[in-house]
């Protein structure tokens, strides 16, 4: 069965960093490409990040890009979120999802991140 | 970036009724058109794949179509369980985009 179980959220300070990690199992990790797509609750979905199985493409949403970086370790069947220069706004439930034909087809579970003073 | 634009934004519906929702992309799209269904309190659970391929192991009552701007999502026959709020989402081009939600509540 497969598996994605996101870590690393919390609350932070604007302007401060962290990094979300999100461990997949049950599947062959390196043949799949991997999102990020976030949530505030009660509100609609934002796709964020994609990173293609090779870690050669990067893609990310206007309102994260030059702030956000995605990265991936196929040894270690895990996707990354690297989050800098953070902002009230980025508040939400981040959600690692699988890409299947270019849709979601399992997410985890989420962390919740909140920036706040 | 393609904005998708979900109408109706909420649609009450009884048991049994049939229920269509509709997704227009602000400039055509190809097939790579995606509906996400996401009851509360829960993760978005993948419905339709290529704007008209149902995932596996969802019911047959759910069906989608489309062309260029315009996709509808359409349950056939409305279940209990089906009361949630529908997404619809676009991999056509980076930014991917999802509509805003349409969310099915009960009359």
């Amino acid at each position: 069965e497969v598996y994605l179980v996101e870590s690393g959220g919390g609350l932070v300070q604007p302007g401060g960093s962290l990094r979300l990690s999100c461990a997949a199992s049950g599947f062959t990790f390196s043949d799949f490409s991997m999102n990020w797509v976030r949530q505030v609750p009660g509100k609609g979905l934002e796709w964020i990040s994609y990173i293609i199985s090779t870690a050669n493409a990067k893609y990310y949403a206007d309102s994260v890009k030059g702030r956000f970086t995605i990265s991936r370790d196929n040894a270690k069947n895990s996707v990354y979120l690297q989050m800098n220069s953070l902002r009230a706004e980025d508040t939400a439930v981040y959600y690692c999802a699988r890409d299947s034909r270019y849709s979601f087809d399992f997410w985890g579970l989420g962390t919740l991140v909140t920036v706040s003073s | 970036d393609i904005q998708m634009t979900q109408s109706p934004s909420s649609v009450s519906a009884s048991v049994g009724d049939k229920v269509t929702i509709t997704c227009r992309a602000s400039q055509g799209i190809n097939r790579w058109l995606a509906w996400y269904q996401q009851k509360p309190g829960k993760v978005p659970n993948l419905l339709i794949y290529g704007t008209s391929n149902l995932q596996s192991g969802v019911p047959s009552r759910f069906s989608a179509s489309g062309f260029g701007t315009d996709f509808t999502l359409t349950i056939s026959s409305l279940q209990p369980e089906d009361f949630a709020t529908y997404f619809c989402q676009q991999a056509d081009s980076f930014p991917w985009t999802f509509g805003q939600g349409t969310k099915v509540e009960i009359k």
